[in-house]
């Protein structure tokens, strides 16, 4: 079964600081990996994704994320955190099939940069 | 704004109750996904829906329902309602059927309180 730890449930980090936040995968087969970003009372917004290729996925607002096969995460950084930046981060992996595709997420991680 | 339409924003019900949640993806979209988003839970997959069929199912009780309607819009139907379903409900949207791996749309959300 897929599943998908954030080992950290709160990031706090100065602003102009880089950030990272943390995502582990388990899956049986190639993964696909997201990331989305939810503000107050908003639905989830798609940051990035990795499907294959380059291991560096630069996605929305200035985030990026590696991809590490051998250590099965996918973290995500950026290199100067913004105070908007303050949100709850969900880590997702699919492993679609030929029926539909079937998200997991994390449990999110609140991130909060301080001015 | 992600496109995605939710209706209602709030419900509140009482147990032992049934109620009906909708959804309309954004223009293109074939694929409406549904979660639920509690505080104890986390967000949790409950169903995919792709051009009218279920494609992929997860963590979805017995006591809900959905369906995706010909002009694509879907209603996720929950019955015989209990304290514990109180949570916020999402609808997402993709262009695919999942198998090519589209990122998804989300919705706004219903909150459903039931007392």
């Amino acid at each position: 079964a897929q599943s998908v730890a954030q080992p950290e449930d709160q990031v706090n980090v100065a602003e102009g600081n880089p950030l990272t936040v943390k995502c582990t995968y388990s899956v049986s087969g190639n993964p696909y990996l997201f990331w989305y970003v939810q503000y107050p009372n908003r639905g989830l917004q798609f940051l990035l994704k990795y499907i294959t290729g380059d291991n560096l996925v630069k996605g929305s607002y200035g985030f990026e994320a590696e991809f590490n096969k051998s250590q099965t995460s996918f973290h995500l950084k950026k290199p100067s955190a913004l105070v908007s930046d303050s949100a709850l981060y969900f880590c997702a992996v699919s492993v679609p099939d030929n029926y539909g595709q079937n998200f997991v997420f994390g449990p999110g991680t609140r991130l909060s940069v301080l001015p | 704004d992600s496109g995605v339409t939710q209706t209602p924003k709030h419900l509140i019900t009482a147990t032992g109750q049934r109620v009906t949640l909708r959804c309309s993806p954004r223009s293109g979209d074939l694929s409406v996904y549904w979660y639920q988003q509690s505080l104890d839970q986390g967000l949790q997959f409950l169903i995919q829906y792709y051009n009218g069929e279920e494609r992929a199912k997860g963590n979805i009780l017995e006591r809900f329902s959905a369906q995706q309607f010909p002009d694509l819009h879907s209603e996720l139907n929950l019955s015989s309602l209990e304290l514990g379903d109180s949570a916020l409900y999402f609808c997402a949207s993709s262009v695919g059927s999942g198998v090519g791996v589209n990122e998804q749309f989300f919705g706004p959300g219903t909150r459903l309180t039931v007392l």
